[in-house]
């Protein structure tokens, strides 16, 4: 069962331009995180949010918390070249222990 | 600092063998998780283990068994390797369970690159 989808699912753009990913699903959760994975490593933890409508920044990226708890989105102003990356929201049920990962964002930043 | 450490890194099964994927955390983490990783199709949870000594199924079990170790390894098994299983898997770790949907931070390793003929 996939609940998290995320949009969209490539993106190529010139170093500079701003740009937002999304991350819906139809089911309340309790947290979310967002993760961004390099090619041939694991995934590394950017931020979680916990709180419905919470803003979160991280130097330029700027990360939202749906005020349903339902979806969240990543924005990212001024993007560079190390922002390329497989970026992965997670969301965490308030039962049970799992976390679902979302389809995933693959990010090209053009210099 | 080796966080998550994974082995092999590699491995190339043909149908019918069986493997076990080791995975080792040095944080004194509680919870250990395995994850397999399709294109197209994010991080799909195999199993995990809250605490040492429990085990539970996660999304996608079939095929699979694992064993927690100790409080620092957890090993994922694939008795009868299908070609289907050929994915990309991960071991994580979190110092405390997600119960409640907490947000746990997970460490990842930098996974196990599993093609079967």
């Amino acid at each position: 069962t996939q609940l998290l989808e995320q949009s969209p699912q490539f993106l190529s753009i010139q170093e500079g331009e701003n740009l937002t990913v999304y991350c819906n699903s139809s089911s309340v959760f309790s947290s979310l995180q967002w993760y961004r994975q390099e090619p041939g490593e694991g995934p590394v933890l950017l931020v979680t949010v916990v709180t419905g409508g919470e803003v979160k920044k991280l130097k330029r990226l700027t990360f939202q918390f749906g005020d349903a708890r339902k979806d969240s989105s990543l924005h990212i102003t001024a993007a560079q070249p190390g922002d390329t990356g497989l970026y992965l929201c997670a969301g965490a049920p308030n039962t049970g222990n799992q976390f679902y990962f979302g389809t995933g964002t693959s990010l090209t930043v053009i210099p | 600092n080796a966080g998550v450490t994974q082995t092999p890194k590699f491995q190339v099964l043909k149908t019918g063998q069986s493997m076990t994927l080791q995975c080792a955390q040095d944080m004194n983490h509680n919870s250990m998780y395995w994850y397999r990783q399709d294109p197209g199709m994010g991080l799909r949870l195999i199993y995990y283990s809250a605490s040492e000594g429990t085990t539970d199924k996660g999304e996608v079990p079939n095929g699979y068994n694992v064993s927690r170790l100790n409080k620092r390894e957890f090993s994922l098994r694939l008795e009868s390797a299908a070609p289907s299983q050929t994915s990309v898997y991960f071991c994580a770790s979190s110092e405390r369970p997600n119960y409640g949907g907490r947000g746990q931070p997970q460490h990842f390793g930098d996974g196990t690159r599993l093609s079967i003929l």
